[in-house]
């Protein structure tokens, strides 16, 4: 059975600060994505990554994939308050056939505070 | 057409009761997902379909819950004899098969609560 773990589950930082974020899996899999979510809010995609080595930047955000330790990372640069969200890792096994139900962490609850 | 649209956005009802929640993907995607999400929990993977075929259903979808998608368009989830424990979020999520990067795109969600 696939798990995935995410740490911190909670964090409170200061506007300017830099932070990292981790989601473990446990299996092998070949896809892994990243989410965020605001209150009451649907899923937004933030990135997609597919292979060892994978880095993708958008902003003040960096995810990056290490699949022969079955880590991702996401990291966050110089954070200002609109950032504050609960962010999300999701892996899943490609199958030939596109996006096969994935399997989420528990998230990330993030406060960034001016 | 502006994304993966569910409906009701919200539902109140008594346990016991059936409940019915539909999804409309974006126009061009042939998969569809239906995914489960508790508070200060990431969402549960149920069931999806590739075009009219359910394909993978989860452990978590028990004999009460069915999903149908008929024409490979919409889709409904059924909750029978509805529990307090069947109270949630279930959000909807639509794909493109057959691209190596493709994503999901999530629905607002149907809120559940079962009083």
């Amino acid at each position: 059975e696939l798990k995935v773990e995410q740490n911190p589950l909670f964090l409170s930082m200061q506007e300017g600060k830099n932070y990292t974020i981790y989601c473990n899996y446990s299996t092998t899999s070949d896809r892994l994505y990243w989410y965020r979510q605001d209150p009451g809010k649907s899923l937004e995609s933030l990135f997609v990554l597919l292979s060892n080595g994978a880095v993708k930047q958008e902003g003040r955000l960096m995810a990056s994939l290490d699949t022969k330790a079955r880590l991702s990372t996401l990291h966050i640069t110089a954070a200002v308050h609109d950032l504050s969200a609960t962010y999300f890792c999701a892996v899943g096994v490609y199958s030939g056939g596109g996006a096969d139900g994935l399997t989420f962490g528990k998230g990330t609850h993030l406060i960034i505070q001016p | 057409d502006t994304g993966v649209s569910q409906n009701p956005r919200h539902k109140i009802t008594k346990r016991g009761q059936n409940v019915t929640f539909r999804c409309d993907p974006i126009s061009e995607h042939n998969r569809l997902y239906w995914y489960r999400q508790t508070l200060g929990q990431g969402p549960e993977f149920l069931t999806y379909f590739q075009n009219e075929a359910q394909l993978e259903k989860s452990r978590l979808l028990s004999d009460r819950f069915s999903a149908e998608r008929p024409k490979g368009s919409f889709s409904t989830l059924e909750i029978q004899r509805t529990e307090q424990g069947d109270s949630a979020m279930y959000l909807c999520a639509s794909s493109l098969a057959g691209l190596e990067d493709t994503e999901a795109f999530f629905g607002q969600g149907t809120r559940l609560t079962v009083v």
